[in-house]
Formats: C-alpha cells, sequence, structure tokens
C-alpha cells in the first residue's frame, strides 16, 4: 500500500530563519508528487509538481525537489504569511490510481 | 479564470439523514475527486470521477456515493449520516490523472 510519511508534525521558526520540510514515501511506481498549502478552513492551494528524481521547482521563497524516496520543500528567509499546513501528496499507477496525502506540517513563522 | 465552487459550505444534518454536496470544477477539467478531510485522518480518498464515470474508488462504506454530470459538474450523496462523517469535505478537479488537483473552499458538514 503506498505510504506517505511527512516530517516535522509540526514547525515553529523565527521570521528569516530557513528550513526544509521533509515528505518520505513508499509506493509503486510513481507518476507525479505535489506540494499544497493550507491555511485553516480552506482547501489545499496548489504549489508544484514534480515527475522526476532531481528536478526542482521554485516559487517566491519556496522550493520543491524530488529524489526516488523523498522530497523537499525548502523554506528560504520565511514570513510571518508562509504559515500555513504543507501537505505533500503522490500519484502512483499501481492498481488503483490516485493521489494519496501525507498527514502534514503546521509550519508557523513568529515575527 | 474562475476556480473549484463547492455548495453548500456549511451544513449541519442529524444522525440517520443523508445529505448531497455539490462542485463545479474549473472550466476545461474533466476529472473531479472528492475527498474527506478530518483532524485524525487528514485527506482521504472518496472517488474520482471522468466524463461522467466513476473512475477509482475509496475505501469507504457505501454509503458514500456520487456522480458527475455530463458539464463535469459533480454531487457526492452521504446516505443514513453517522456522527463520524463530521467533516471537511472537498473536491478537487483537474484536467486528467497526474495532472495537478485545483481544491474548492471544503463544505463543512457537522452531524448531530
Amino acid at each position: 500500500e503506498d505510504q506517505v510519511t511527512q516530517s516535522p508534525e509540526a514547525l515553529r521558526l523565527q521570521e528569516g530563519e530557513s528550513s526544509s520540510l521533509n515528505c518520505s514515501y513508499t509506493v509503486s511506481g510513481l507518476r507525479g508528487l505535489f506540494w499544497y498549502r493550507q491555511d485553516p478552513g480552506k482547501g489545499p492551494e496548489f504549489l508544484f509538481t514534480l515527475y522526476s528524481a532531481g528536478e526542482e521547482k521554485e516559487k517566491e521563497r519556496l522550493k520543491a525537489t524530488l529524489t526516488k524516496k523523498e522530497s523537499f520543500l525548502h523554506i528560504t528567509a520565511p514570513k510571518p504569511e508562509d504559515s500555513a499546513t504543507y501537505l505533500c501528496a503522490v500519484w502512483t499507477n499501481f492498481g488503483n490510481e490516485k493521489l494519496t496525502f501525507g498527514t502534514g506540517t503546521r509550519l508557523t513563522i513568529i515575527p | 479564470k474562475a476556480g473549484v465552487t463547492q455548495t453548500p459550505r456549511y451544513l449541519i444534518k442529524t444522525r440517520g439523514q443523508q445529505v448531497t454536496l455539490s462542485c463545479s470544477p474549473i472550466s476545461g477539467h474533466r476529472s473531479v475527486s472528492w475527498y474527506q478531510q478530518t483532524p485524525g485522518q487528514g485527506l482521504q480518498f472518496l472517488f474520482e470521477y471522468f466524463s461522467e464515470t466513476q473512475r477509482n474508488k475509496g475505501n469507504f462504506p457505501g454509503r458514500f456515493s456520487g456522480r458527475q454530470f455530463s458539464n463535469s459538474r459533480s454531487e457526492m450523496n452521504v446516505s443514513t449520516l453517522e456522527l463520524g462523517d463530521s467533516a471537511l469535505y472537498l473536491c478537487a478537479s483537474s484536467f486528467d490523472r497526474a495532472y495537478e488537483q485545483y481544491f474548492g473552499p471544503g463544505t463543512r458538514l457537522t452531524v448531530t
């Protein structure tokens, strides 16, 4: 069964303090890995799609990378508005195709 | 372009009742997926519809069902509601499989 594990569960950073969030996966036949941001009471907001190991995507202070077993979301010099829960999800091509989500990392940026 | 819309946004029902939730995808998107989100279980996949056909299904009981119309709009129905069905129900649309999914704001269902 596909498994997606995100760590840490929660992370508190000072404004400007860079860090990384981890998403490790055990799946059969990865077709894509997605990162989302979710604010309380709202639906997840799409951030990135990564399709193959070695791929990198950037958006403002966020950079996502992918290896054969995990993905990292690097946050550079974060601001308070970056506070949210960050979710990763994998799409596989084995059996019943669906998107499997991790439980997320709750990020808090302290001014 | 307009995003994914879901109606209603909030709903309070009593145990044993049934409920229908609606989702309008982004124009041009033919795949609509439904998810249940709870604090304990996170986001769990319910089912996916593509061109009016259910293409994939998660591990939920038969009380959860859905359908998709020719204009790609989708509805989800839950019959014989249980307290444990209280959750945020999210709809997401995409062009097709393995493409990024765009989520609606969700319907907050409370079962009393």
